[in-house]
């Protein structure tokens, strides 16, 4: 039982380079949501899928697209990545219906340059 | 919308004795969850203890406590008998019951244990 995994843990891009960070879970959640972490601030919600077949957008979705792969995958895609998209990124995931706690998985280090 | 303030950036305490990280936040909504988050270097989120805004007793984990005062919108966490481990980034972070549960995080505060 890996829990919420995360590939890579670490990318380098230059700008305008399109890349996608992938997020799995094996604990059978129905919820599934991704992070975004800056120097000096919290974790902002930046897209977020219910359950399967459904994604919404977050706080800060802009120049970000998600695909509910299926149950267990979620994955995040910058088209076209600008240097504001440096940042560290997080999958959480959550069982669902009335149950509120998140688990995340260990985080996405992305440069873009 | 809801928002979270922690307003000490940084803070350090001796090993052993005790220490208050604060935070407030503010909504409107009367069914909500609030949270204290650990973020060690190795940059893992873990969660550190949840109060129910409908429950009046405040949540205890062993040395870790909150301080929750719901009509001042004020959540405090009070770790007791500091360790060297405990040495982390801490995030406050709100969530309204129903609205799928989505996370609104405090800045954080970065607390350092000295031995």
């Amino acid at each position: 039982n890996a829990g919420v995994t995360q590939t890579p843990k670490f990318q380098v891009l230059k700008t305008g380079q399109s890349m996608t960070l992938q997020c799995a879970q094996d604990m059978n959640h129905n919820s599934m949501y991704w992070y975004r972490q800056d120097p000096g601030m919290g974790l902002r919600l930046i897209y977020y899928s219910a359950s399967e077949g459904t994604t919404d957008k977050g706080e800060v979705p802009n120049g970000y697209n998600v695909s509910r792969l299926n149950k267990r995958e979620f994955s995040l895609r910058l088209e076209s990545a600008a240097p504001s998209q440096t940042s560290v990124y997080f999958c959480a995931s959550r069982v669902g219906a009335a149950t509120y706690e998140q688990y995340f998985g260990p985080g996405t280090r992305l440069t873009v340059t | 919308a809801q928002t979270v303030t922690q307003s000490q950036p940084e803070m350090s305490v001796q090993e052993a004795e005790t220490v208050t990280l604060s935070c407030t936040y503010d909504t409107s909504e009367n069914n909500y969850y609030l949270f204290w988050y650990k973020q060690p270097p190795s940059r893992q989120m873990i969660l550190v203890i949840r109060q129910e805004a409908y429950k009046q007793q405040n949540a205890t984990e062993n040395r870790f406590s909150v301080n929750f005062q719901k009509a001042a919108k004020s959540f405090s966490l009070k770790i007791s008998d500091s360790q060297l481990g405990d040495t982390a980034m801490y995030f406050c972070a709100f969530m309204v019951g129903g609205s799928n549960y989505k996370l609104t995080f405090g800045k954080g505060t970065l607390l350092t244990v000295n031995p």
